[in-house]
């Protein structure tokens, strides 16, 4: 299970409350990515980022944002600006030697109290 | 941007039937077509792809066909086994340069082999 670590597992946020969802990976990947995933809605990609300092919206970014300041780290903020962030969160990286071939972490369940 | 349709929400069979899932997508540049799947609490694993150059591939008791004429693609499992259970997920892509490939998913398919 090493390779891409997201933390913590279980995460509650508070009305109003910014919370971050941490991703590290040690694979040497240069793309990662942030999916959200609700029941019966597949994933849908939050924002990805190709390259150190560089990062790019996907299809839902609207209350969310990211930073790439180091390669092996992709940390995702749901800010108070998302109405729903109940959700389940998965990182995900690829790399050159890889392909198009997604490994992704194990997730983080946010929840709002 | 990419729309992928993915059939059935949930499938239901028999241990040794096989399972078929069908995906469409819209955009007829993409060109890249992986299969992932999801077991109970885990996270999304790669279980076979496809590329637009090619139209069957085969990897033992799974097998993936494309046909880009219909901008359709399917996923088969032969001799299913409880084991098989698992939420199973299509995507498309097309390659955007450097080391960046942008996946559009389908909603996903809950496949249940019954003993």
């Amino acid at each position: 299970d090493g390779g891409i670590t997201q933390s913590p597992k279980y995460l509650f946020r508070k009305e109003g409350q910014n919370v971050t969802l941490s991703c590290e990976q040690n694979l040497n990947h240069d793309a990662m990515y942030w999916y959200r995933q609700d029941p019966g809605q597949g994933l849908r990609l939050i924002y990805y980022s190709q390259i150190v300092n560089d990062f790019q919206k996907g299809d839902i970014a609207e209350g969310y944002s990211v930073s790439r300041e180091k390669k092996e780290s992709f940390p995702l903020t749901v800010t108070s600006a998302q109405k729903n962030p109940t959700a389940f969160y998965l990182c995900a990286s690829t790399g050159f030697a890889t392909n198009e071939k997604l490994f992704f972490g194990s997730g983080t369940q946010l929840s709002v109290l | 941007g990419e729309n992928v349709e993915q059939h059935p929400s949930t499938l239901s069979v028999q241990e040794g039937d096989s399972a078929v899932i069908k995906c469409t997508y819209s955009d007829s540049a993409s060109n890249y077509f992986p299969w992932y799947k999801q077991e109970l609490g885990k996270r999304p694993q790669l279980i076979i792809d496809i590329r637009s150059n090619v139209g069957e591939k085969k990897d033992q008791r799974i097998a993936v066909t494309l046909n880009k004429t219909a901008k359709h693609f399917s996923l088969h499992i032969t001799e299913t086994q409880p084991e098989d259970s698992a939420v199973y997920f299509c995507a498309a892509s097309k390659y955007s340069g450097g080391s960046n490939y942008k996946l559009t998913f389908g909603k996903g398919t809950l496949l249940t082999v019954n003993p």
